[in-house]
């Protein structure tokens, strides 16, 4: 069974100090790995896909990486605004079609 | 462009009650999905559809659920009588063939 798991649960930063969050998946085949952004109250917000091993995609002071077993999403100098729950997911390629299936998130506080 | 959206965004209802959320996809997507994220766990699939026809079911939780998507555009999802473990953020979400797929803002359910 495809399965995504996120850590930390929760990150607590001051602005500036940068970090990285971790997304570990175990999948039949790999068709793609997707970031999201999820504010309180609303949708997911797509920031990046990757689909091989030893791709980056960046995106302000956002960074993804993706190796066989993982992803990171490098945060470079973070400001308050970058508070959120950061979602993991993946694209299996057995399931033909365009499944997603999600990790439990990384909640990010950063404070001034 | 419009994103995706989603009626109502919040609805309390009654055990046994029913309950119909609606979702308007993006101009032009043909791929249409619906997603739930229930208190704690991590967003789950529930069911996809490619213009009027369901690809992909798999998630549906039991037959009180019902999606459809009369004429390909937008999809209603009944949930027929609802229960209190159907509490929770249904997500819509659409997609090009292929393409990021990208989400609404939800339709929060309470059943009470």
């Amino acid at each position: 069974e495809d399965q995504v798991t996120q850590s930390p649960e929760a990150l607590r930063l001051q602005e500036g100090e940068s970090s990285s969050l971790n997304c570990s998946y175990t999948v039949s085949g790999l068709r793609g790995l997707f970031w999201y952004r999820q504010d309180p109250g609303k949708g997911p917000e797509f920031l990046f896909t990757l689909y091989s091993a030893g791709e980056e995609k960046e995106k302000e002071r956002l960074k993804a990486t993706l190796t066989k077993k993982e992803s990171f999403l490098h945060i470079t100098a973070p400001k308050p605004e970058d508070s959120a729950t950061y979602l993991c997911a993946v694209q299996a390629m057995n399931t033909g079609f365009q499944k997603l299936v999600f990790g439990t998130g990384t909640r990010l506080l950063v404070s001034p | 462009e419009a994103g995706v959206t989603q009626f109502p965004s919040h609805s309390v209802i009654e055990k046994g009650q029913t309950v119909t959320l609606r979702c308007d996809p993006i101009s032009g997507h043909d791929n249409l999905y619906w997603y739930r994220r229930v208190m704690g766990k991590e967003i789950k699939f529930l069911l996809h559809f490619v213009k009027e026809s369901k690809q992909d079911e798999s998630g549906m939780p039991n037959n009180r659920f019902l999606a459809e998507r009369t004429g390909g555009t937008y999809s209603t999802l009944k949930v027929q009588p609802a229960e209190l473990e159907d509490s929770g953020v249904y997500f819509c979400a659409s997609s090009l063939p292929g393409n990021t797929i990208y989400f609404g803002e939800g339709s929060w359910l309470t059943v009470v």
